[in-house]
């Protein structure tokens, strides 16, 4: 069955980066766009942006602008995503998701089905 | 940027009742761009309907999804001990893609 598998919790300093992974299984990896969100506590999700795992072309919320990088390995179906200059607000959970269509008939705006398990990102000096 | 606003914030029902949850769009979404997601704690979410109405695989048909242009709904019928979790809209119109704040559902 088609999986997102992400990487475990981190733990970061003020000003330092983390980089979350996540390995997909059971589809074809260059198909299928992947998106980012996050959840900080008791709040709804907030969309970071999404990756073309064929291409690497990748959209940004502007919001992330010059502090995201999201990035594949094609050869290991996996993708990145790395945010630098963390502060205290961007401790959260970080989601990965895939959109239910194929890249060549599929708008990489769309609906998410499956979501990984989620990675922890605490900020803590 | 498009906000969805949820209302009400929780909802606190007995098993067979039904829930109605809604979910107002600042602009209006001019496609059925729409979807909610139900999270259990410590989970992440999953799909429950797209499309405004389409019911994802594996939900049962209790749960309906219906509205137009800024107004969306989420009902619930027959509820269930196990549809205790807190339920969020989604829109793809319009980049950025956007959450509502949720409704926690809460069986009593």
């Amino acid at each position: 069955q088609v999986q997102l598998v992400q990487s475990g919790a981190e733990v970061a300093k003020p000003g330092a980066s983390v980089r979350v992974s996540c390995k997909a299984s059971g589809y074809t990896f260059t198909n299928y766009y992947i998106h980012w969100v996050r959840q900080a506590p008791g709040q709804g999700p907030e969309w970071m942006g999404w990756i073309d795992p064929e291409s690497a072309d990748t959209n940004y919320a502007q919001k992330f602008h010059g502090r995201v990088t999201m990035s594949r390995d094609k050869s290991i179906s996996t993708a990145y995503m790395e945010l630098s200059s963390l502060t205290s607000d961007d401790a959260a959970v970080y989601y990965c998701l895939r959109v239910p269509c194929n890249i060549n008939v599929c708008s990489p705006q769309n609906w998410f089905d499956p979501w990984g398990q989620g990675t922890l990102v605490t900020v803590s000096s | 940027e498009i906000v969805l606003t949820q209302s009400p914030a929780t909802l606190s029902l007995s098993p067979g009742e039904t829930a109605t949850l809604s979910c107002g769009a600042s602009q209006s979404l001019s496609r059925n761009f729409l979807a909610w997601y139900q999270q259990k704690p410590g989970l992440a979410p999953r799909l429950v309907i797209y499309d405004v109405f389409m019911r994802a695989t594996g939900i049962p048909d209790r749960f309906s999804g219906s509205g137009s242009g800024t107004d969306f709904t989420l009902t619930i019928s027959r509820l269930e001990p196990e549809d205790s979790a807190v339920y969020y809209c989604q829109q793809f119109v319009n980049s950025p893609l956007t959450f509502g704040g949720g409704t926690r559902v809460e069986i009593k």
